[in-house]
């Protein structure tokens, strides 16, 4: 079992819904949460960073963890075409180098 | 500042040759890594380096080398391709704070090169 788990996807959804994406870990020492966007052929780039459990906000965009169930979620309301992209969930413990989900496409049409 | 700096964009190489994958960063950043990238399988950690001088293995080291001679640079070597090692490698650099507490540990990509071995 991979440390992190995120469901590849497809996920497609039509203009202006509210996408979910989550992510599940197993290793209970990680304590700071990612979220990175990647559109097609370019690199990741982040989106959401989160320490230790509770939300976070950034306009269309809400990040949330769970520790207690190792489980971390990206809200992205009133969704757009430009938001179709890959989704990559990332966990780090500390100053180590994070550990990255498969990544979730998503396909926002209009 | 240019950020993340890959080079090439784009390669072909036949089985068995050797090559280069050049990476650059102009932030300062302590951190280095090298992830390839594959269809389904996310990004996989090749190898890292906390500073100039060190270098460690990440999740898949087999068939690559890596040096840090500066904070700058971080090129990745392939000895003897092959067909497996056809992807997308990313670079990426970060600043880690000491207990690695702060939101600026983030890690900056490269463009990525994408590699074919034939």
């Amino acid at each position: 079992q991979k440390e992190v788990e995120q469901d590849p996807g497809p996920l497609s959804v039509p203009e202006g819904a509210i996408v979910s994406l989550n992510c599940t870990y197993s290793n209970s020492a990680f304590q700071y949460f990612m979220w990175y966007r990647q559109y097609s052929r370019k690199g990741p780039e982040l989106l959401m960073y989160t320490y230790s459990s509770g939300n976070k906000e950034d306009g269309r965009f809400t990040a949330q963890v769970d520790k207690s169930s190792k489980y971390i979620s990206l809200f992205i309301r009133d969704s757009q075409p430009s938001d179709s992209a890959t989704y990559l969930c990332a966990m780090r413990r500390g100053s180590y180098i994070p550990t990255f989900g498969r990544g979730t496409s998503l396909i926002v049409h209009p | 500042n240019a950020g993340v700096t890959q080079t090439p964009k784009f390669q072909v190489l036949k089985t068995g040759q050797s090559m280069t994958l050049q990476c650059a960063q102009d932030m300062n950043h302590e951190y280095m890594s090298w992830y390839r990238q594959d269809p389904g399988m996310g990004l996989r950690l090749i190898h890292y380096s906390v500073g100039a001088g060190i270098t460690d293995q990440g999740e898949v080291p087999n068939g690559y080398n890596v040096s840090r001679s500066t904070t700058e640079d971080f090129p990745l070597r392939l000895l003897s391709a092959a067909p497996s090692q056809t992807s997308v490698y990313f670079c990426a650099s970060s600043y880690h704070s000491p207990q690695g507490t702060g939101g600026t540990d983030t890690q900056y990509f490269g463009p990525g090169t994408r590699l074919t071995v034939l």
